[in-house]
């Protein structure tokens, strides 16, 4: 089975930096994805980390640890338009062909003046 | 830049009535997907096709739910007989091939059973 945790909502200010964490425990694992959605929008995607450590990418950083289950996307420099839902999501593992995505329920940043 | 085409965007229909949901896959993508998000609640996987069969499948694709590629491009979700908690965003999906590859999706078709 796939469980998939993270916080439901999220406040920031303008210009901070904000950290979402995600833990997860699941049957299989080939990877871990980040995906930002605004209210009625696909998801698009953001990061992917298969490996431990930190991948950068310009304002957000993504974080892995397998043998802790747990990952993180920091947000810097926080604009007003990165208020959007954030998906954490586990990729099943190659033997299982197509490499399904499996989501957890998203936080939900709020960035304020 | 290619992108994942969904229609339609919107469609409201009576409970029991049959649904199809259209996707136009990235080109030269190889795995295709359908995903939900109901009101509120998390993404949640329905289907995987690859190579013109279904892959996997999760408990909520019942008898109910089918899907077809009709020809070279175009990806169905029919659902036979609708319920009122079919009521959600219907999202396409797709790939390219090999396993580390990013899943894109579309814009969606929120599909309102009433």
């Amino acid at each position: 089975g796939q469980n998939i945790d993270q916080p439901t909502e999220m406040t920031a200010t303008e210009g901070a930096i904000v950290q979402i964490n995600c833990t997860y425990q699941t049957s299989g694992f080939n990877g871990l994805f980040w995906y930002q959605q605004h209210a009625g929008e696909a998801p698009t995607f953001l990061s992917y980390n298969v490996l431990d450590g930190l991948e950068e990418k310009g304002r957000f950083s993504s974080f892995l640890s397998r043998s802790k289950g747990y990952s993180y996307l920091l947000l810097k420099e926080l604009q007003m338009k990165d208020s959007a839902s954030y998906l954490c999501a586990v990729r099943d593992p190659p033997e299982k062909g197509a490499n399904n995505l499996f989501f957890g329920t998203g936080t939900r940043l709020t960035v304020i003046p | 830049e290619p992108e994942v085409t969904q229609t339609p965007s919107h469609q409201v229909t009576q409970m029991g009535q049959e649904v199809i949901l259209r996707c136009v896959p990235i080109s030269n993508h190889l795995y295709f997907y359908w995903y939900r998000q109901i009101l509120g609640q998390k993404v949640e996987f329905l289907v995987s096709f690859y190579n013109n069969e279904i892959s996997e499948k999760s408990e909520i694709f019942d008898d109910q739910f089918s899907v077809e590629r009709p020809d070279g491009s175009n990806f169905t979700l029919k659902i036979r007989s609708t319920k009122l908690e079919d009521s959600a965003m219907y999202f396409c999906a797709s790939r390219a091939g090999g396993s580390g590859n990013t899943i894109y999706f579309g814009e969606g078709s929120w599909l309102t059973v009433v």
